[in-house]
């Protein structure tokens, strides 16, 4: 079975500065993409970012970016010039290629708090 | 375009009782899943439906059942609840699969069983 590792369950950083929060998973499969959420104290879901694991490239969303190690199973996450509006909790998340659908396996989560 | 609604926001039940959860999906999404999550097991995956069919199953007993309608429409029903089934129930919504159309969440249904 996946799985999906968060060992950090509690990061904070201070504004403007940058914060890594880790992640690591294990597959056997090659085809996968991985994710990562924010939820807010509101509950919503929100995607920050997404990586086909076909793709060696790492993708960037305006600040936000990771890191995938695909030998070492690694995707973290880094949030460049962190603004208050980033506190939330971070989920990792995998899912297995075409059949899984909407199958996502999640990680514990990282509470990321923003220190004005 | 409205996002993903769900009904409603807080439900508390007894023991033994029966709920049922309603989620909206956004306009034109055919693809529903439902996520329990709670403190000690995180978020889990419950079932994904989509037009009308269970399209995956997560590893919940079979009290947990769920249903899509023509209109994309889901519900989510637990019977015979268990002090364990507290938790917030989140549900989403996409186009297709996760993979070529992101998962857009609701904001969750806060079940506490007493």
């Amino acid at each position: 079975a996946q799985t999906v590792t968060q060992s950090q369950p509690e990061m904070s950083v201070q504004e403007a500065e940058t914060v890594t929060l880790s992640c690591t998973y294990d597959t056997s499969e090659s085809d996968y993409y991985l994710f990562w959420y924010k939820q807010p104290p509101s509950r919503q879901m929100i995607l920050v970012i997404r990586q086909e694991a076909y793709k060696q490239q790492n993708a960037t969303e305006n600040r936000f970016s990771v890191n995938f190690q695909k030998a070492a199973k690694s995707f973290s996450l880094k949030i460049s010039d962190s603004q208050l509006g980033d506190a939330a909790m971070y989920f990792c998340a995998y899912v297995r290629g075409e059949t899984s659908g909407s199958r996502l396996t999640f990680g514990e989560g990282t509470q990321l708090t923003v220190n004005p | 375009k409205a996002g993903v609604t769900q009904t409603p926001r807080y439900l508390i039940k007894t023991r033994g009782q029966q709920v049922t959860l309603s989620c909206s999906p956004i306009s034109g999404h055919r693809s529903v899943s439902w996520y329990q999550q709670t403190p000690g097991q995180g978020l889990q995956f419950l079932f994904e439906y989509f037009s009308e069919t269970q399209r995956n199953k997560g590893n919940f007993p079979g009290r947990f059942s769920g249903r899509q309608f023509s209109n994309s429409r889901s519900e989510m029903n637990v019977s015979t609840l268990e002090l364990g089934d507290s938790a917030l129930y989140l549900c989403a919504s996409s186009s297709g699969t996760v993979m070529n159309s992101p998962l857009h969440f609701g904001n969750g249904t806060r079940l506490t069983v007493t």
